[in-house]
């Protein structure tokens, strides 16, 4: 079975903070994905990234970084806290075999900035 | 992005069929998902359908494609309260995209 993890399942930060949250999976795969979920406006892509040290800008980069040092690993950055990116961050990984391109998920990270 | 839409809430009684819409703008859509997210978790991938298919049956789910109207339906037949949950429907499109929906809040009542 596809594992991704989430570092936190749960966090809360204060305006300004510098937060990472770490996205890792264990399949192998090339391709890593950052979202967001808020409800009514469904998942937004934030990044993604098709191999080390690549990546790409999604719909929603703004206020966002992130790094893939490892293939396993792929981190997303916020540099500054803000209460707009109070959300449930998702991370997902995808392979370049098979023919339905499945993304797999992670169980999410609630971020609460206050 | 691309637009996927989907109503926010669905309310069926148990034993009930229940039919969830989708619908969506890129034509070159190659394959299209329905996931499943249940409170607390991330999404799991329920089925996907290629974009030359009219329609496929997995046990309780049938999804149809209408790629003409570029609408797609989920059926889930003899509903169950197991199966209260959101449900997105996405599209894969370039290379490395997909696009979601917002999601359907599908309410099961005993």
């Amino acid at each position: 079975d596809v594992k991704v993890t989430q570092s936190s399942r749960y966090l809360v930060k204060r305006t300004g903070e510098k937060v990472f949250l770490e996205c890792v999976q264990d399949m192998d795969h090339e391709n890593m994905f950052w979202y967001r979920q808020d409800p009514g406006l469904g998942l937004r892509l934030i990044y993604f990234s098709y191999d080390v040290k690549m990546k790409e800008k999604g719909d929603i980069p703004e206020g966002y970084s992130v790094s893939r040092e490892k293939k396993e690993r792929f981190s997303l950055i916020l540099e500054s806290a803000s209460t707009n990116q109070t959300s449930m961050y998702l991370c997902a990984s995808r392979g370049e075999r098979g023919q339905s391109y499945e993304q797999y998920f992670g169980p999410g990270t609630r971020l609460t900035v206050t | 992005g691309e637009d996927v839409e989907q109503s926010l809430f669905l309310s069926v009684r148990e034993g009930d069929s229940s039919v969830i819409n989708c619908t969506y703008t890129d034509s070159s859509s190659t394959y299209l998902y329905w996931y499943k997210q249940e409170p607390g978790a991330g999404l799991q991938l329920l089925t996907y359908i290629f974009s030359n298919m009219d329609m496929k049956q997995d046990q309780r789910l049938t999804v149809l494609l209408n790629k003409k109207d570029k609408h797609l339906s989920l059926r889930i037949a003899d509903t169950q309260t197991g199966d209260s949950a959101i449900y997105f429907c996405a599209e894969r499109t370039d290379f490395n995209k997909f696009y979601f929906g917002s999601g359907t809040k599908l309410n099961v009542k005993p």
